[in-house]
């Protein structure tokens, strides 16, 4: 069984539009991240939480804003689609923020921004 | 400039050779380094983590780790065709906030 669920799996967005990124993970961890992965570039880093409190925020958009309504929830809502915001989304988690514990990624959501 | 870069861009080995992966840091506040292995149409997952410096050896993988010269090194040997992968460095001076290395794209040859 999955241990932590994206949704969906592939996206299609126009510009200018709005959309939701889902997250979830069932390991039982305090610890939820958002990465993203765009062509020819590393995977980046843009917001941890930890036990529901925004610890880390390295996206230079206030269009990314993350949303945690469960503990084990880390969802991410993109406003004002752009086509340079296309990538491949990726949530992760890990048992704790404070600590260098292994981080356990998801599937990835792949969002095309026409 | 990449906080982390690695090395080669690509590498093809034959089935049962041995894969030699780098990875440099910029950057001396990093402590943790991890590697990871990300199939295509998946996600990254670790493959090992090296704090310390010296070898660590997993199975058939072996990191090595200079804190001095900021370098880090993935050993494969006896590479089978599910190797065949892109292999990340990342790096962490807090423990949260991965910073991932351009990546190398590993094929192994039947």
């Amino acid at each position: 069984d999955p241990k932590i669920i994206q949704k969906p799996k592939y996206l299609v967005a126009v510009t200018g539009s709005e959309k939701i990124l889902i997250c979830e993970q069932y390991l039982g961890h305090n610890a939820m991240y958002w990465y993203r992965q765009s062509a020819k570039k590393p995977l980046e880093f843009m917001f941890s939480y930890s036990y529901q409190k925004l610890m880390d925020n390295q996206t230079a958009s206030s269009r990314f804003q993350p949303q945690s309504s469960k503990k084990n929830h880390l969802d991410l809502q993109i406003t004002a689609l752009k086509p340079d915001d296309s990538a491949t989304y990726f949530c992760a988690s890990s048992q704790d923020g404070t600590k260098s514990y292994e981080q356990y990624f998801g599937p990835g959501t792949r969002l095309t921004v026409l | 400039q990449q906080k982390v870069q690695q090395s080669p861009e690509s590498l093809s080995v034959p089935e049962g050779g041995m894969a030699s992966l780098n990875c440099t840091s910029s950057d001396r506040n990093f402590q943790y380094f991890w590697w990871y292995r990300q199939h295509s149409g998946e996600g990254p997952k670790a493959l090992m983590s090296i704090f310390s410096d010296g070898d660590k050896k997993e199975g058939r993988f072996t990191a090595h780790l200079n804190k001095a010269s900021l370098h880090v090194s993935l050993h494969i040997r006896d590479s089978q065709p599910s190797d065949s992968a892109l292999y990340f460095c990342a790096a962490s001076n807090m423990g949260y906030k991965l910073t991932f290395g351009t990546g190398t794209s590993l094929l192994v040859d039947p």
